[in-house]
């Protein structure tokens, strides 16, 4: 596709259930992110991939937070027992190289609800 | 450390005013890139401008210019002639020796009709 696409676009879930957000980045964008962002804030940085690898999961809060990108494309957030405070709408972004502050274009977002 | 700071939390302009929405930043290093993002109601971010430190020519694009005075390390943003379809959040970010982007806290962007 022509830009970053995420799904669900939206995802109701139970305190304690497990979640996966997707996002298929621009095609032959090597670098990859997420985000978090909360209601009346910027984004919240959880991960940057390079490839295949987690460069840097600095931002993810805690260990019910994963993520993966098997094959250098699509990636996938994983949120084990989720917690109300996990609510929040989930971003990523796709840049070409990562290098020299590649421009970074973000897709529509997951927005999680955990009741 | 790296900061941004948009000290404009909400402005509000009747339609075909201008408007000029401030950014200042902090970062020790010498080779650092700035940048603006756009997001609508709708919610997704749209990439406006990316300037690197070495370039301190103002930019114009259409309605939108950018202000970049490395002197007092701030980066503003005006639109000339505002629009309803204006109306969103802006925000102002920093790379430097790092990728990360280190956010602003956005300025609310209202334009009344």
């Amino acid at each position: 596709g022509a830009g970053v696409s995420q799904t669900p676009s939206n995802k109701v879930t139970e305190k304690g259930k497990y979640v996966e957000l997707r996002c298929d980045p621009i095609s032959g964008h090597t670098a990859l992110y997420w985000y978090r962002q909360s209601l009346g804030q910027g984004p919240e940085f959880l991960i940057y991939f390079q490839g295949t690898g987690a460069a840097d999961d600095s931002g993810l809060p805690n260990d019910r937070f994963f993520a993966v990108r098997p094959e250098g494309s699509v990636s996938t957030l994983k949120i084990q027992r989720t917690e109300r405070g996990d609510s929040a709408v989930y971003l990523c972004a796709s840049s070409q190289s990562g290098r020299d502050a590649d421009t970074q274009y973000f897709g529509p977002g997951t927005r999680l609800t955990v009741l | 450390a790296q900061k941004v700071t948009q000290a404009q939390t909400e402005i509000s302009v009747v339609e075909k005013e201008d408007v000029t929405l401030d950014c200042v930043y902090e970062t020790r290093d010498t080779t650092y890139y700035l940048f603006w993002y756009k997001q609508p109601p709708s919610g997704e971010l749209v990439f406006l401008i990316r300037r690197n430190s070495f370039d301190e020519q103002n930019e114009i694009s259409g309605r939108y210019s950018w202000n970049f005075q490395k002197s007092t390390s701030s980066f503003n943003f005006t639109i000339t002639a505002s629009q309803v379809v204006d109306s969103a959040v802006y925000f102002c970010a920093l790379v430097d020796s790092n990728y990360q982007l280190i956010w602003g806290a956005g300025t609310k962007l209202i334009i009344k009709p």
